[in-house]
């Protein structure tokens, strides 16, 4: 059973078309959720940490929020450069010190 | 400031084979990571070095073994590849303390053919 699920697999945006992306977990004892970003060939990029739910934190275009069963990575006004794939990751007691990793949301953006 | 760096960027090896990887963690840095990472997935834990030991092991057979050197720098040994070994393999830094954020390097690809 998938501990950690993203969701959509993959979205097409326009330019300046805001959406966002869900990473929900089904752990208990969570410990952080992060945010990374993926581009081609690169290793993942971090972006945020988030620790209890209610929490948010904010980078440019990108803001992070965390419920007790999901997190939202919502994406304003996208550009071009947006276009990567997106990780959440679960740090929890049940895992020691290791992260779990979804499989990753592919976001494009086109002009 | 230098990240995470790997090496080699790139690695074609032969069923049977065994293969060495190498990691330098990010300055300041006292804990590393190896996540193995196939196409289309998320990264997989393989196992985490801390002071020269191992501090946690995920879900992978013997054939992975690792080490970590007194400057924190690692290397992930695979032994007897086989085909499905065939991923991105990536190295995470982080200090000692559980919840510091993981910082990764670029990986290794390997290719087994």
């Amino acid at each position: 059973e998938d501990q950690v699920t993203q969701s959509p697999e993959a979205l097409r945006l326009q330019e300046g078309e805001s959406s966002s992306l869900n990473c929900s977990y089904t752990v208990s004892g969570l410990r952080g959720l992060f945010w990374y970003r993926q581009d081609p060939g690169k290793g993942p990029e971090f972006l945020f940490t988030l620790y209890s739910a209610g929490e948010e934190k904010e980078k440019e275009r990108l803001k992070a929020t965390l419920t007790k069963k999901e997190s939202f990575l919502h994406i304003t006004a996208p550009k071009p450069e947006d276009s990567a794939t997106y990780l959440c990751a679960v740090q929890a007691e049940e895992y020691g010190n290791k992260l779990v990793f979804g499989a990753g949301t592919i976001l494009r953006v086109k002009s | 400031d230098a990240g995470v760096t790997q090496s080699p960027t790139h690695l074609i090896k032969t069923r049977g084979q065994q293969v060495t990887l190498r990691c330098s963690p990010k300055s300041g840095h006292d804990t590393v990571s190896w996540y193995q990472q196939a196409l289309g997935q998320g990264p997989q834990f393989i196992f985490q070095y801390y002071e020269e030991e191992e501090r946690q092991r995920g879900n992978f057979p013997d054939r992975f073994s690792g080490h970590q050197f007194p400057n924190y720098s690692s290397e992930l040994n695979v032994n007897a590849l086989l085909l499905g070994d065939s991923a991105l393999y990536l190295c995470a830094s982080s200090l000692a303390g559980g919840d510091s954020p993981l910082h990764f390097g670029n990986g290794t690809r390997l290719t087994v053919t």
